[in-house]
């Protein structure tokens, strides 16, 4: 009965490889998040998504593109990955989009590219 | 922009009272979040704020003033198990309504 579930939980890739975290809620909500925490805590907001549209968009490269089939899946798919992509990547939802106050994190993904 | 500060650590002992300040500047301010990151875990909400005064839950505390941009959460009968981060996160309209979180703030209980 996990709420948000992200897989895979751990992911070790060399440089160069793409690579895709899925993330799933079971919680009816209406938006989701991808957040990305480095290595010193920073938690910060990297897209979001309300019914499957795209809403927030954060300054990030261009080789992290977010998809979401369904309200209750949101995946990320990162090409050509490099060193600095190293850190703990967080999937979370929120009942709806007006609500972002309260988010329900999934367990990470800690990322690691060598 | 936006910004938020909170201390980088806090250290007390168990059955103690510890405060965790959160001041922030931002054009569009909503609200205050406070979420709890024990090591190795994901974040977890504890609670928020949008009107001034205290709201208290359980031996957790968070209060906002509006006036003065600062929030706090109130950590009360410390155990071994509040040993964790915590964030503040405001919520601001003017960037799109998202939530942008502080560095955290490592509480470290003693025996």
């Amino acid at each position: 009965d996990t709420a948000v579930s992200q897989t895979p939980k751990y992911l070790v890739t060399q440089m160069g490889n793409d690579k895709s975290i899925k993330c799933e809620q079971n919680l009816g909500h209406d938006t989701m998040y991808w957040y990305k925490q480095d290595s010193k805590k920073f938690l910060k907001i990297m897209f979001s998504y309300n019914n499957k549209e795209l809403i927030i968009n954060e300054t990030v490269p261009n080789r992290f593109s977010p998809k979401s089939p369904d309200k209750a899946h949101l995946n990320l798919h990162i090409n050509s990955l490099e060193l600095g992509d190293s850190a703990v990547y967080f999937c979370a939802s929120s009942q709806v989009l007006s609500a972002p106050e309260t988010q329900y994190f999934g367990p990470g993904t800690r990322l690691l590219v060598l | 922009g936006q910004s938020l500060e909170q201390p980088s650590e806090v250290t007390a002992v168990e059955g103690a009272i510890v405060q965790i300040n959160c001041t922030y500047q931002t054009s569009g301010f909503y609200g205050l979040s406070w979420y709890q990151q024990h090591d190795g875990g994901a974040p977890t909400f504890l609670s928020y704020n949008a009107l001034d005064g205290l709201e208290e839950t359980g031996r957790f505390s968070s209060f906002l003033s509006r006036s003065d941009s600062y929030g706090y959460l109130l950590l009360q009968e410390l155990q071994m198990k509040d040993c964790a981060s915590y964030f503040c996160a405001v919520r601001d309209l003017a960037a799109g309504n998202k939530l942008t979180f502080g560095g955290g703030t490592r509480v470290l209980v003693k025996p």
